[in-house]
């Protein structure tokens, strides 16, 4: 089973520049989730989705773009990439919307530069 | 703030000794999870705890989910290098659908020397 997958691994990205991060599962999860890991903050919420069509945003979404069109992807978008988004970024499932134990993929470490 | 306080941030320790680890709050959860991470991975979940003064074992390692449902421990016997890698506590908030909306410590980066 291929789970969550994520791509690219590695990014590095000009200051201003935009770029997606993808995100698909096989998983037939309803629920999708996009999370930043930075050294001693554990991970923070950027966006989530409850299912196709239904986004909402998490603890830091400033600066981040989601949308659901289908239930197996949920990719992130950067508008203008800045040095504070250099982080590794990781995007997670679960199986029902009164379920929280989160299925991640293997993260997309990112600098901007 | 952090809402979710996770201690030690640091564990270095030799093998075969025992460890506890601490994920403690003001917030009440519906229910507190422990996941383990390796480099260039992403966490993989250890346990779930859902009732307030659970007790869930996992071979050598012992969670427990405190009476009033705001802390956890993780505690580890005879640790193996192979232990070695970071803790993270997360937990959902109590009251509502959680909708997934874990709130995650700051994690314990344990490394277990031969």
């Amino acid at each position: 089973n291929a789970g969550v997958t994520q791509t690219p691994k590695f990014q590095v990205l000009k200051t201003g520049q935009s770029m997606t991060l993808q995100c698909a599962q096989d998983m037939n999860h309803e629920y999708m989730s996009w999370y930043r890991q930075d050294p001693g903050m554990g991970l923070r919420l950027i966006h989530y989705s409850v299912g196709a069509g239904i986004t909402d945003q998490g603890e830091v979404p400033n600066g981040y773009n989601v949308s659901r069109s289908t239930t197996e992807d949920f990719p992130l978008r950067l508008l203008s990439a800045a040095p504070s988004q250099t982080s590794v970024y990781f995007c997670a499932s679960s199986y029902y919307v009164l379920s929280t134990e989160a299925f991640f993929g293997q993260g997309t470490r990112l600098t901007v530069v | 703030t952090q809402l979710l306080e996770q201690s030690p941030q640091f564990l270095s320790i030799q093998e075969g000794e025992n460890l506890t680890v601490y994920c403690n709050s003001s917030s009440v959860f519906s229910s507190l999870q422990w996941y383990r991470q390796e480099p260039g991975e992403g966490p993989v979940l250890l346990v779930t705890v859902v009732t307030g003064g659970e007790v869930k074992k996992l071979k050598r390692l012992t969670f427990q989910f405190g009476d009033a449902r705001k802390d956890s421990s993780l505690h580890i016997t005879a640790a193996q290098p192979g232990d070695t890698g970071l803790y993270l506590c997360a937990g959902d908030r109590a009251g509502g659908t959680s909708y997934g909306k874990l709130t995650f410590g700051q994690g314990t980066i344990l490394t277990v020397h031969p």
